[in-house]
């Protein structure tokens, strides 16, 4: 039973360029979590998901920042025009029940 | 706004002894509180929750214990091992089931 799935585990992307986080969740969650963690910071909530559907954006920068959960396929983070504050540790988890479950996160580096 | 935040930022303990991590939350309605384990390089591990209807929980080597009163967590590990060197966060349930963490509390178990 394979747990939260995300990658790539690490990304190098240049300023002004696009970065693509991809999330699969635990078998059988319809619920993702993005978080967003700063160097020796806790997490913040970014946006929450169903399946289609964004549900909770309200962690979302208003720009440059998107997220989307198709029917089919891994949760996708976008962020466009990438700048060196985009650093950080991305993660997502998933929900079946009432516990979220972690991935092992993407760390982005924005050179 | 409302917010979860920890005392000590480290925590060095013998191999052994007992470990004590506290944390202050300020939203009174908050009702379900959780701490999460994260080594280095990994997601946030789940490591034991609470209700608010409880002030004490245990797990195996944990103790969770609730002050609603001051607004205080805390979290108890017995006879820690090198195994338990981690940052660890308490972090409460929000609208939508979104995770509000603290900054962390780093823990360093010394052999």
């Amino acid at each position: 039973n394979a747990g939260v799935m995300q990658n790539p585990r690490h990304l190098v992307r240049r300023r002004g360029q696009e970065a693509r986080l991809r999330c699969s969740p635990m078998k059988g969650h319809s619920h993702v979590y993005w978080y967003r963690q700063l160097p020796e910071e806790g997490l913040k909530f970014m946006v929450y998901l169903q399946k289609e559907n964004i549900i909770d954006e309200s962690g979302m920068p208003k720009e440059r920042f998107s997220a989307e959960f198709p029917k089919e396929g891994p949760s996708i983070l976008r962020i466009q025009q990438v700048v060196r504050g985009d650093s950080a540790a991305y993660f997502c988890a998933s929900r079946g029940g009432d516990e979220q479950y972690f991935g092992p996160g993407t760390r982005l580096t924005v050179t | 706004g409302e917010s979860v935040g920890l005392h000590l930022p480290t925590l060095s303990v013998q191999e052994g002894d007992n470990s004590i991590i506290n944390c202050a939350y300020s939203n009174s309605a908050s009702d379900y509180f959780i701490w999460y384990k994260q080594e280095s390089g990994k997601g946030p591990q789940f490591i034991i929750d609470i209700r608010s209807n409880m002030d004490k929980r245990q797990g195996q080597r944990v103790t969770v214990l609730l002050n609603k009163t001051v607004k205080h967590l805390s979290l108890q590990i017995a006879a820690t091992q090198p195994g338990d060197s981690a940052v660890y966060f308490c972090a409460e349930l929000g609208g939508n089931n979104r995770l509000a963490f603290g900054k962390g509390n780093q823990v360093v178990v010394i052999p």
